[in-house]
């Protein structure tokens, strides 16, 4: 089955830079990778998502890039905000036999957001 | 309006006392997800449908059974459950492969 693994598990910047979390997932066959902000006694909720024949995909401060070849896709933001702070999960969907629409999560990235 | 609905959000129970949680949906997707959270931890898969097709992952204790009726709803059984069933469930819906997935709010249980 799919798995995904996420880097790093805690991040910490200032108000105004950049952040970027990495993921790799090991099933060829998962053509969808989303991205979950969850808040403290929140549920995970979608703040993008990229598919298989898309190499990069950009919303307002947030974007994601996905290497096919090298089975890794990355969260980026910029111009980071305090409201920003939360645990970052990335995820992929396998489309392979037992696999078949199973979301799988990587660990989660806690970023904090310093002002 | 609430798309992804569970009940109860909070919900205290003795070990070993059978619970069930459920959760609703508004939606019409065809898959249904369960999830346990723990603390600081990422969602663990429990099961997941695609309509009424039924998938147990090879980890799932034996003790969590699911149901599904209908595509509205979806239930989760905990037969007996320990200490270590204490987690937050977290029901999640998406129409169909490589569509985005939508939370309900989560139970929160407790063992007592």
């Amino acid at each position: 089955g799919e798995n995904v693994e996420q880097h790093p598990s805690t991040l910490s910047v200032q108000e105004g830079d950049s952040a970027v979390i990495k993921c790799t997932y090991s099933d060829s066959a998962s053509n969808y990778f989303p991205w979950y902000k969850q808040e403290l006694g929140k549920r995970p909720q979608l703040i993008i998502d990229i598919r298989s024949n898309v190499g990069e995909k950009k919303d307002q401060r947030i974007a994601v890039t996905l290497n096919k070849t090298a089975k890794h896709f990355s969260l980026h933001i910029t111009e980071t905000q305090p409201e920003d702070s939360a645990v970052y999960f990335c995820a992929a969907i396998g489309n392979s036999g037992g696999s078949n629409y199973k979301l799988t999560f990587g660990k989660g990235t806690l970023l904090t957001v310093n002002p | 309006d609430a798309m992804v609905i569970q009940n109860p959000r909070y919900q205290v129970t003795q070990f070993g006392k059978p619970v069930t949680l459920s959760c609703s949906q508004t939606l019409n997707h065809n898959v249904m997800y369960w999830y346990q959270q723990k603390s600081s931890q990422a969602p663990k898969l429990l099961f997941h449908y695609y309509d009424k097709d039924f998938n147990n992952e090879a980890d799932t204790p034996d003790n969590f059974q699911s149901r599904r009726p209908n595509t509205s709803f979806c239930f989760l059984d905990i037969r007996s459950p320990g200490l270590g069933d204490a987690a937050m469930y977290l029901c999640a819906t998406s129409h169909r492969e490589n569509t985005e997935a939508f939370f309900g709010q989560g139970t929160r249980l407790t063992v007592v």
